[in-house]
């Protein structure tokens, strides 16, 4: 089956640093990828929109300053979280889908602001 | 707005037995699918089982199945003879046709007792 592959799947930085997440589609070709951010115990919560050859579509009340989206290929897209600051920290999911199909979620980041 | 309501935040289950977790959902388009992810400790998000909107007919997937009742809104998930790897978080969650996000619920925390 279709697989997304995220790096890393833990990642500790200091305070003020930028930190990469990368999603990549393993097996399809992904005109569209989704950004997650997930608090404990919490749900999925939609961040952005990534699209391949344009600009990504924050959702209302994402920093798209501090979110740093990229999709420059068909297979890839990146999070780049600036200036990472400790309320950064959480567990960010990036997903994506063939048309009309479920959605298949990368393993995760962890990230922790230090 | 569209919503995903889960109103069970925990259930537990005796291994064997069968358990049912409740989803509602609201919104006004007629074509979307439904879904059941499944988020272990590792925090992989793993589909459970998948149900398009059109269809009358419950969907199956071995030991899961749903009752799906569209003009109620409702997409319950049953898990029979309970196993302990059944044990996670179960998030009920819908999206509509093309490259669109997943609408998430807050999810259950499902436990297994042996």
């Amino acid at each position: 089956g279709a697989v997304v592959s995220q790096h890393p799947s833990r990642v500790i930085c200091k305070s003020g640093t930028s930190v990469k997440i990368e999603c990549r589609s393993l097996d399809f070709q992904a005109t569209t990828m989704f950004w997650y951010r997930q608090f404990p115990k919490q749900s999925l919560m939609l961040m952005a929109t990534s699209n391949e050859g344009s600009k990504a579509t924050y959702e209302q009340g994402v920093e798209k300053d501090k979110f740093l989206i990229n999709h420059a290929s068909l297979t890839l897209s990146t999070l780049t979280v600036t200036s990472a600051h400790p309320e950064d920290s959480s567990f960010y999911i990036c997903s994506a889908s063939r048309r009309n199909t479920e959605a298949f979620f990368g393993q995760g980041t962890r990230l922790t602001v230090v | 707005a569209q919503t995903v309501t889960q109103s069970q935040p925990e259930m537990s289950v005796q291994e064997a037995e069968t358990v049912t977790l409740s989803c509602t959902y609201d919104t006004s388009e007629s074509d979307y699918y439904l879904f059941w992810y499944k988020q272990p400790p590792s925090r992989q998000m793993i589909l459970v089982i998948r149900q398009e909107a059109y269809k009358q007919q419950n969907a199956t997937e071995n030991r899961f199945s749903v009752n799906f009742q569209k003009a109620a809104k409702s997409f319950s998930l049953k898990i029979s003879d309970s196993q302990l790897g059944d044990a996670a978080m179960y998030f009920c969650a819908y999206r509509f046709p093309g490259n669109t996000p997943l609408v998430f619920g807050k999810g259950t925390r499902l436990s297994v007792i042996a």
